[in-house]
């Protein structure tokens, strides 16, 4: 099955820096790859996701890339901001038609104000 | 808004007891899953289920059972809980066809 990598566990930046947390798949047929963040005493919500025929997604503060050759995707936060501060998990499925999502260990973003 | 919402935020139960977790979604979704998240562990599958009256096992469903007799309902049941069943349970569902899952705030269950 799938196995899904992802480093740091956690991660402490000061606000205003950026912050990236890397995934890896394990799976060649896997082809989406959703971000989702996890508020505390929330359950995790899809903040950006990627799909193998692109490259690099970018949604305002937030970017996610993708190397399929290497099978490995990480998220960008840009201008850090206390309320970035949460539980990042990446996970990988084979889309739409896999219920399946394998997701990552998770990293647990401090931003420092 | 897509609403997934679960019965309890917090359960205490005893070892051996029979525990109920419910989870109900308000926009029709065909599939609903219940994962279990433990630190370190990232996210498991226990149980999924395609529609109505319909469940798959996912990776960890020693110790698990579902009902689904509803569209809108997903149940989990731990015929038997155990220690090793403390922690937090995690509702999500999604339109058949699409890759996103909507996930409930959880149900943190310690079993003593």
């Amino acid at each position: 099955g799938e196995n899904v990598e992802q480093h740091p566990s956690t991660l402490s930046v000061q606000e205003g820096d950026s912050a990236v947390i890397k995934c890896t798949y394990s799976d060649s047929a896997s082809n989406y790859f959703p971000w989702y963040k996890q508020e505390l005493g929330k359950g995790p919500q899809l903040i950006i996701d990627i799909r193998s025929n692109v490259g690099e997604k970018k949604d305002q503060r937030i970017a996610v890339t993708l190397n399929k050759t290497a099978k490995h995707f990480s998220l960008h936060i840009t201008e850090t901001q206390p309320e970035d501060s949460a539980v990042y998990f990446c996970a990988a499925s084979k889309g739409s038609n896999d219920y399946k999502l394998s997701f990552g260990a998770g990293t647990t973003v401090t931003v420092r104000a | 808004d897509v609403k997934v919402t679960q019965s309890s935020r917090y359960l205490v139960k005893r070892t051996g007891e029979k525990v109920f977790l419910e989870c109900v979604q308000d926009m029709d979704h065909e599939n609903m899953f219940w994962y279990r998240q433990d630190p370190g562990l990232g996210l498991r599958l226990i149980y999924f289920s395609y529609d109505v009256k319909m469940k798959e096992k996912g990776d960890i469903p020693e110790g698990y059972s579902v009902s689904r007799e509803k569209k809108e309902r997903f149940s989990l049941i731990l015929e038997s809980a155990s220690t090793n069943q403390t922690s937090m349970y995690l509702c999500a569902s999604r339109l058949a066809g699409r890759e996103t899952q909507y996930f409930g705030p959880g149900t943190r269950l310690l079993v003593l």
